[in-house]
């Protein structure tokens, strides 16, 4: 069975200021990654997503992740946030090679506040 | 409007009425899921559907029901509603099963049972 877990249920942050939000998932199978953002009072939209080749991924608004196998990690990381950044932050894995329906699994979210 | 759409977004009810959540997508999407949002707990999986009547049921099932009698469209029936259902619920779908299809979300709908 996956699971994803994230080690933050809240980080708080100053504007400008470097922020890292951590992923850890448990898999027997090779899995694909991702991490999505919710807005207040929006539903869940795609900031990055790990399927192959490069470990370091860029995607929207800044925010790269790096997966790290060994470490069974995804970890998303921004060099300067700000407040528009305040958000929560979902990572999820999928495991599709089973034919399991596309379903992801998601870690708890990380609530990301910065602060002026 | 193109797009994902959910309804109502806000909803309260009783302990043991019948609830009815509506998605409704304009892609064409083959899959379509629910999820409820709760804290704590992240996103969890109700059920999903693979094309027009299949349905599968997912992480947390019971109490639910859900059908796809027409491709854009995927009703969530909570047939009588416990004040443990009270959470926020997401629509999603997404086209296909390749890594490459990226999966989509409506707005979400805040549900409380009193």
């Amino acid at each position: 069975a996956q699971s994803v877990t994230q080690l933050d249920s809240q980080v708080p942050v100053f504007e400008e200021a470097p922020v890292e939000l951590r992923c850890n998932y448990s898999s027997s199978v090779s899995v694909y990654l991702f991490w999505y953002v919710q807005y207040p009072n929006q539903g869940l939209q795609l900031l990055l997503k790990y399927l192959s080749g490069s470990t370091l991924v860029k995607g929207i608004n800044g925010f790269e992740a790096e997966f790290n196998k060994s470490q069974t990690s995804f970890h998303l990381r921004k060099p300067s946030v700000h407040i528009s950044d305040t958000a929560e932050y979902f990572c999820a894995v999928s495991n599709l090679i089973y034919n399991q329906g596309g379903k992801l699994i998601f870690g708890q979210g990380t609530e990301l506040s910065v602060k002026p | 409007d193109a797009g994902i759409t959910q309804s109502p977004r806000y909803k309260i009810t009783e302990t043991g009425r019948q609830v009815t959540l509506m998605c409704h997508q304009t892609w064409s999407h083959s899959y379509m899921f629910w999820y409820r949002q709760d804290l704590g707990h992240g996103l969890r999986l109700i059920y999903y559907s693979a094309a027009a009547d299949i349905t599968d049921k997912g992480e947390v099932p019971d109490g639910y029901v859900v059908s796809r009698s027409k491709t854009e469209n995927f009703p969530l029936t909570l047939e009588s509603a416990t004040r443990s259902q009270t959470s926020v619920y997401f629509c999603a779908s997404r086209t296909g099963l390749a890594a490459t299809d990226t999966q989509y979300f409506g707005p979400g709908t805040r549900l409380t049972v009193l």
